[in-house]
């Protein structure tokens, strides 16, 4: 009963790389979504989907991509990181609208 | 587009007083989430508000949904140093779907010994 795992912890990216932001399910949930945190922003959705291989944009999808692998997956990939993309990255599905989040990804882009 | 408010931003309650949050929708919602959030950890489910003008309570806490249904309190009576974090009100996203949630920017509580 593990919920929503994310990976990694925490991460510092340079200018420029890339990464992806790895996150799965247990709960056999269809939704799963990307949202990032800010400091007095609250939660913004960078991507969501509402089934395995549907995705849709959020609020703040560019610099990200996207990749429901199948049912329990849902990856985040930031293609050349920029250090506006520093943030805190949360992971969450969705059964009865009750969202379930994971523990966060901690990102520093330097 | 669809606007979720949480009023006040930031909170410090004495230890042991009482405090209310407060959240506004611009439209009207099928039901309404709240969320608390500690200190370096991530939002957690603490209820869901469906019926107008529906009142539950979690022990200390006090959650109502107003009765046009686009507001919600939660008041937290004798304040714990456990209670700091940031609390979050959340509502289906009327213009998205009700599978994605618009969250207010929530109500961070610092909690004074």
């Amino acid at each position: 009963n593990a919920g929503v795992t994310q990976t990694p912890k925490f991460q510092v990216l340079k200018t420029g790389q890339s990464m992806t932001l790895q996150c799965a399910q247990d709960m056999n949930h269809n939704s799963m979504y990307w949202y990032r945190q800010d400091p007095g922003m609250g939660l913004r959705l960078i991507y969501y989907s509402a089934s395995e291989g549907t995705t849709d944009k959020g609020e703040v999808p560019n610099g990200y991509n996207v990749s429901r692998l199948n049912k329990r997956e849902f990856s985040l990939r930031l293609e050349s990181a920029a250090p506006s993309q520093t943030s805190v990255y949360f992971c969450a599905s969705n059964l009865d609208s009750r969202y379930t989040f994971g523990s966060g990804t901690r990102l520093t882009v330097v | 587009g669809q606007q979720v408010m949480q009023i006040p931003q930031y909170q410090h309650v004495q230890e042991g007083e009482d405090f209310t949050t407060y959240c506004n929708s611009s439209t009207t919602l099928s039901n309404i989430q709240w969320y608390k959030q500690r200190p370096g950890g991530h939002p957690v489910f603490l209820i869901q508000l469906v019926k107008s003008g529906e009142v539950k309570k979690q022990k200390r806490l006090t959650f109502q949904f107003g009765e046009a249904k686009k507001n919600s309190s939660l008041h937290i009576t004798a304040t714990q140093t456990t209670d700091v974090g940031t609390y979050f009100c959340a509502g289906p996203n009327v213009l998205r779907g009700n599978n994605r949630l618009a969250f207010g920017k929530g109500n961070q509580v610092v909690v004074i010994p």
